[in-house]
């Protein structure tokens, strides 16, 4: 069975702080992809990896194949950042995306 | 470049009525998912097309959800009758083919069920 966990469930920081959230995944899943969901708002893909780490501004996304393990880490968070990030997990052959619960941040001034 | 159109972006019915959603693609996207996200849960995929072909609906609650692409670009889903459990946010989203590909997203239509 396909399945994608994230970690925390819920998130608060502080203006500033270095956020990471966790994703695991199972057999199957061949790429994770991290999206960004603000209140009320569409769902933004951030980054789509199947190996090593990729960066966009103060956001880097890594995985590690070997321990289906993947993280999504903020730098100097801000409160624009607050929102909902779900790690999905997709499968090679249909790209059909497995969703993990999802984590809430909510990053205060 | 246009992102993916999804209308309308709310809607209200009452339970055993019928609705309709409209999806437009990104151009040249073959690939079109349609997911339901229940609030607080993730989102959960109702049906995949391949062009005009479906490539999986095995949770697409068939008795009362249909879905069609029949050029293969636009697609529309219904919902007849509605019932309470319905109201979700329902995501249009796209890819350049199956497979692992960035999936683009639509803002959603947020359907309430009374």
């Amino acid at each position: 069975k396909n399945e994608v966990e994230q970690s925390p469930q819920n998130l608060t920081a502080q203006e500033g702080e270095f956020i990471t959230i966790n994703c695991s995944y199972s057999v199957g899943i061949s790429a994770l992809h991290w999206l960004q969901q603000h209140p009320g708002g569409g769902i933004v893909s951030l980054f789509m990896l199947s190996s090593g780490k990729k960066k966009h501004g103060r956001l880097i996304a890594t995985i590690n194949i070997q321990e289906k393990h993947s993280s999504l880490h903020i730098t100097a968070s801000h409160p624009r950042d607050s929102a909902v990030y779900i790690c999905a997990g997709c499968t090679s052959n249909t790209g059909k995306l497995i969703f993990g619960q999802g984590t809430t941040l909510q990053v205060k001034p | 470049e246009a992102g993916v159109a999804q209308s309308p972006r709310y809607k209200i019915i009452e339970k055993r009525q019928s609705v309709a959603f409209w999806c437009n693609p990104i151009s040249g996207h073959a690939t079109l998912y349609w997911y339901q996200q229940i609030l607080g849960q993730g989102p959960k995929l109702l049906i995949q097309f391949q062009n005009n072909g479906v490539v999986d609906d095995s949770q697409l609650p068939k008795d009362r959800f249909s879905a069609e692409r029949l050029k293969g670009v636009d697609s529309t889903l219904k919902i007849q009758p509605a019932k309470l459990e319905d109201s979700a946010v329902y995501l249009c989203a796209s890819s350049q083919t199956s497979g692992v590909n960035e999936q683009f997203f639509g803002p959603g239509t947020r359907l309430t069920v009374l």
